[in-house]
């Protein structure tokens, strides 16, 4: 079936660290993949997508390159905040249009001064 | 850009009444609402989907009965939890997908914290 496997978290890193989490999928058809930040208390916020394989996405300094030959769309940033910690969810649509989302399990993100 | 209003933020009501969580697109036309349940540090499952005018398509193991949804105009979705239990509580979280100007995607309310006593 349709799956996305992220990296368990939680993942701990000093503020101006190096922050990598993988993302990978499995799925039939023409996946889009997106990244979503989630806020203590809050909903989903959209980070960044990409639409085709090998667009890179990003925001805020996040980047994501879709990488269709690995099936994967890690996240990446170069220099994390104390303000990035949040749980951040990988998630994957088949089609565009209204298909649902299939979201990974999801990593929880803590950037100590 | 696209906003979606999710009320309320949280409540609390005792076992066995009943509560309605309200999803407003803001300034858009949601034509299809996600609707999704989140358990504590855990990713988030998808319960039903619903276009607007017709009836929602449920997950599998998810029971429509108990879960009530509405969208009946294509601003405005409702998800009622009916006889709540404590098994109930939960975050729930809506999604609607819209069009207008552009094309917004997947747009995310700020969520229902529902506390069952």
């Amino acid at each position: 079936g349709n799956s996305v496997t992220q990296m368990e978290g939680p993942v701990t890193l000093s503020e101006e660290a190096f922050l990598t989490i993988n993302c990978t999928y499995t799925a039939t058809g023409y996946p889009s993949p997106f990244w979503y930040v989630q806020y203590p208390g809050e909903g989903l916020q959209l980070l960044l997508k990409a639409t085709k394989a090998d667009d890179k996405g990003s925001n805020k300094g996040f980047e994501a390159t879709y990488r269709k030959e690995t099936t994967s769309f890690h996240l990446e940033k170069g220099s994390v905040q104390v303000s990035d910690s949040a749980v951040y969810f990988c998630a994957l649509t088949l089609l565009s249009g209204y298909n649902k989302l299939i979201f990974g399990a999801g990593t929880r993100l803590a950037v100590h001064p | 850009g696209a906003v979606v209003s999710q009320h309320p933020s949280w409540v609390i009501c005792k076992s066995g009444t009943s509560v309605k969580i309200e999803c407003r697109s803001l300034d858009f036309q949601a034509t299809t609402m996600f609707w999704y349940r989140q358990f504590p540090k855990q990713s988030l499952m998808l319960m039903a989907t619903s276009n607007e005018g017709s009836k929602a398509t449920y997950e599998q193991g998810v029971e429509k009965d108990k879960f009530l949804i509405n969208h009946a105009s294509l601003t405005l979705s409702t998800l009622t939890v009916t006889s709540a239990h404590p098994e109930d509580s939960s975050f729930y979280i809506c999604s609607a997908w819209g069009t207008g100007r552009t094309n917004y995607g997947y747009t995310f309310g700020s969520g229902t914290r529902l506390t069952v006593v």
